[in-house]
């Protein structure tokens, strides 16, 4: 099956410092990739929808200069957070469709990022 | 804009007993999609179950079926035979079959399930 990995899965980073994540599909090509955050016990919020070779569409009230969003290739999307805070200690998500149609989205594990 | 509830924040069962986690949604659409995902401890999203809406047949995945009621638009997840392994958090979730924003999931707040040995 279509397969999504993202890396790192855990990242520990200071306050004002940037963080790159990747979010790569493995066996397919993705024209769309999603980025999720997830709060303690909370549901997946959608940040932002990543089209390759083109901007990022994001959603009401994410910020789109602290959270870069680049989607060079059909197999790469990286979420950057710029100047982080401890308020952005979150676990992201990404996904990825593989076909069009029913076809589910795929997922990554996920990264967890703690400020400090 | 499309809204999914998940009225139930915690369930519990006894293992290999039968439990039923709640689901409505709200949407103008006819056609769409709507989805069953599982995230275990260690927080990978992992798909359950899927029904598209212009099936009127219930979808079912082994000990996973759900209930599909579009006019009342509810899709519950009965999860027959728990096992230990199915303790986790459900989430329910929409998306548009077509149009703008077609990829994207609205996800429920979800419901933990826990198995009782």
């Amino acid at each position: 099956g279509a397969v999504v990995s993202q890396h790192p899965s855990r990242v520990i980073c200071k306050s004002g410092t940037s963080v790159k994540i990747e979010c790569r599909s493995l066996d397919f090509q993705a024209t769309t990739m999603f980025w999720y955050r997830q709060f303690p016990k909370q549901s997946l919020m959608l940040m932002a929808t990543s089209n390759e070779g083109s901007k990022a569409t994001y959603e009401q009230g994410v910020e789109k200069d602290k959270f870069l969003i680049n989607h060079a290739s059909l197999t790469l999307s990286t979420l950057t957070v710029t100047s982080a805070h401890p308020e952005d200690s979150s676990f992201y998500i990404c996904s990825a469709r593989a076909n069009p149609g029913p076809s589910p989205l795929h997922f990554g594990n996920g990264t967890r990022l703690t400020v400090t | 804009a499309q809204t999914v509830t998940q009225s139930q924040p915690e369930m519990s069962v006894q293992e290999a007993e039968t439990v039923t986690l709640s689901c409505t949604y709200d949407t103008s659409e006819s056609d769409y999609y709507l989805f069953w995902y599982k995230q275990p401890p260690s927080r990978q999203m992992i798909l359950v179950i899927r029904q598209e809406a212009y099936k009127q047949q219930n979808a079912t995945e082994n000990r996973f079926s759900v209930n599909f009621q579009k006019a009342a638009k509810s899709f519950s997840l009965k999860i027959s035979d728990s096992q230990l392994g199915d303790a986790a958090m459900y989430f329910c979730a929409y998306r548009r079959s077509s149009g703008a924003g077609s990829y994207q999931l609205t996800f429920g707040k979800g419901t933990k399930l826990s198995v009782i040995p």
